[in-house]
């Protein structure tokens, strides 16, 4: 069982809509990263948080801002959402870059732009 | 720069056949290599990862050895079941990085 775990599973929001994603790792792990997958592709890295600072920004778009409350908790705030940023979202953590680095992902949260 | 690159498939079987999904990889220095499942509307599990040259990962059945000499960390599983029917990706990553490098995917189906 998986222990990052996310939430929505499902969320389905409008173009002019603001919502959120969570995610929450139980493992004290110091790194936390957000994926995007599309269909039949592999994750693409947007985001990684290392001791809850942004350490890598893949040059996603202004309208995902994420935020990192603490180590254990990482946020994606959408906000003026495209529909071809229908995805997959997937949430992971490590222990860190210089820890032997393994990478843990959630179940995902499944968005759709409408 | 790093690649990961595996067959694509799709890959069908039948109940109890040998599997095979081949990876091989470029990279710089030494990466520790994975293999991860993606069972349908799921996310990404880890199924087995090796961190050093001829270290072999195992988990459920499924096993990998990392070879150096020939860059590759083929998957395999002597007997697959339908319930491993899933996209398989292989991947590296770099010490002292925070990037995973994925190939892209091979989906198994497994018939009974």
């Amino acid at each position: 069982d998986t222990e990052v775990t996310q939430t929505p599973k499902h969320l389905v929001m409008g173009m002019t809509n603001k919502k959120s994603l969570k995610c929450e790792q139980h493992m004290g792990h110091r790194a936390m990263y957000w994926y995007k997958q599309k269909a039949k592709k592999p994750p693409e890295l947007m985001f990684v948080y290392s001791y809850e600072k942004l350490s890598i920004n893949e040059s996603v778009p202004s309208r995902f801002s994420p935020e990192c409350p603490n180590s254990s908790l990482l946020n994606l705030h959408l906000h003026a959402l495209q529909p071809e940023d229908s995805a997959l979202y997937l949430c992971a953590s490590s222990q860190g870059q210089f820890s032997g680095n393994t990478i843990y992902f959630g179940e995902g949260s499944w968005l759709t732009v409408v | 720069g790093n690649s990961v690159t595996q067959m694509e498939g799709p890959v069908t079987l039948s109940e109890e056949a040998f599997l095979t999904i081949n990876c091989t990889y470029t990279a710089t220095g030494y990466p520790s290599l994975f293999w991860y499942v993606q069972y349908p509307g799921e996310g990404l599990q880890l199924l087995l990862k090796a961190t050093k040259a001829d270290d072999k990962g195992s988990n459920k059945g499924f096993e990998a050895t990392y070879r150096k000499e020939t860059t590759s960390f083929h998957l395999e599983k002597g007997s697959v079941q339908v319930s491993d029917s899933a996209v398989y990706f292989c991947a590296l990553i770099q010490g002292g990085s925070e990037k995973l490098v994925f190939g892209k995917g091979t989906k198994l189906t497994v018939n009974p």
